[in-house]
């Protein structure tokens, strides 16, 4: 079946870097994806990673995929205070006009100075 | 430019009764999704339309009915509205074959 997880809580110190990991289970999926919602807000996509890559890099995040073992991570430097939220993971799960995105649980990251 | 605009925002009603959200995308997307974000946070996908036609129904109450006029457009409509309904109601838009999904800024549902 298709399913999304990952630990649900994080602290880290302003300035450190944060680590979220996730694991995935379809591993058809063809995308990845790290999607962020600030309290009281809606879902903000972050970055995405295609299946045929091990790594991509977007300033101040890295998202590493290991396929084999179906999983996803994502790295934040330099974390900031406004970096506190919650961060989803998703897989691209289905077919053609049937794919929809399949969420794991959220990762809750404090940032404390 | 709201992208994918949902309304109302916010939306407190009695049980029983009988209320529709309703969500637009003007970026030309041929694929809309509603999900629905429980109290812990867990996103779960309820319905997705392409091109005006259902074609994912996630085990939804039927009393839950979507509507899609166009392709621009996808209401839900809820009836006789139970507790277990209040949640966090998310629209979002895609056009097939590309990665990004977008999403609405949600509505907040309290059924009391």
């Amino acid at each position: 079946g298709e399913d999304v997880e990952q630990s649900l809580f994080l602290s880290v110190r302003e300035g450190d870097s944060s680590v979220i990991n996730c694991t995935y289970t379809d591993s058809s999926s063809t995308y990845l994806y790290w999607y962020k919602q600030e309290p009281g807000a809606g879902l903000q996509l972050l970055t995405y990673i295609f299946s045929n890559m091990d790594m991509k890099q977007d300033q101040r995040l890295t998202v590493l995929l290991n396929k084999k073992d179906k999983h996803l991570s994502l790295r934040i430097a330099d974390t900031q205070t406004g970096d506190s939220a919650i961060y989803f993971c998703a897989e691209m799960g289905g077919s053609g006009g049937y794919n929809k995105l399949i969420f794991g649980a959220g990762t809750r990251l404090a940032v404390h100075p | 430019d709201t992208a994918v605009s949902q309304t109302p925002k916010y939306l407190v009603t009695q049980m029983g009764n009988d209320k529709s959200i309703k969500c637009e995308q003007n970026l030309g997307h041929d694929t809309m999704y509603w999900y629905k974000q429980d109290s812990k946070k867990f996103l779960k996908i309820m319905f997705s339309y392409n091109n005006k036609e259902l074609i994912i129904n996630e085990t939804v109450p039927n009393r839950f009915s979507p509507k899609s006029p166009d392709k621009a457009h996808l209401n839900l409509h809820i009836n006789s509205l139970e507790l277990g309904d209040s949640a966090v109601y998310f629209c979002a838009s895609r056009l097939g074959g590309l990665t990004e999904a977008f999403f609405g800024q949600g509505t907040r549902l309290t059924v009391v």
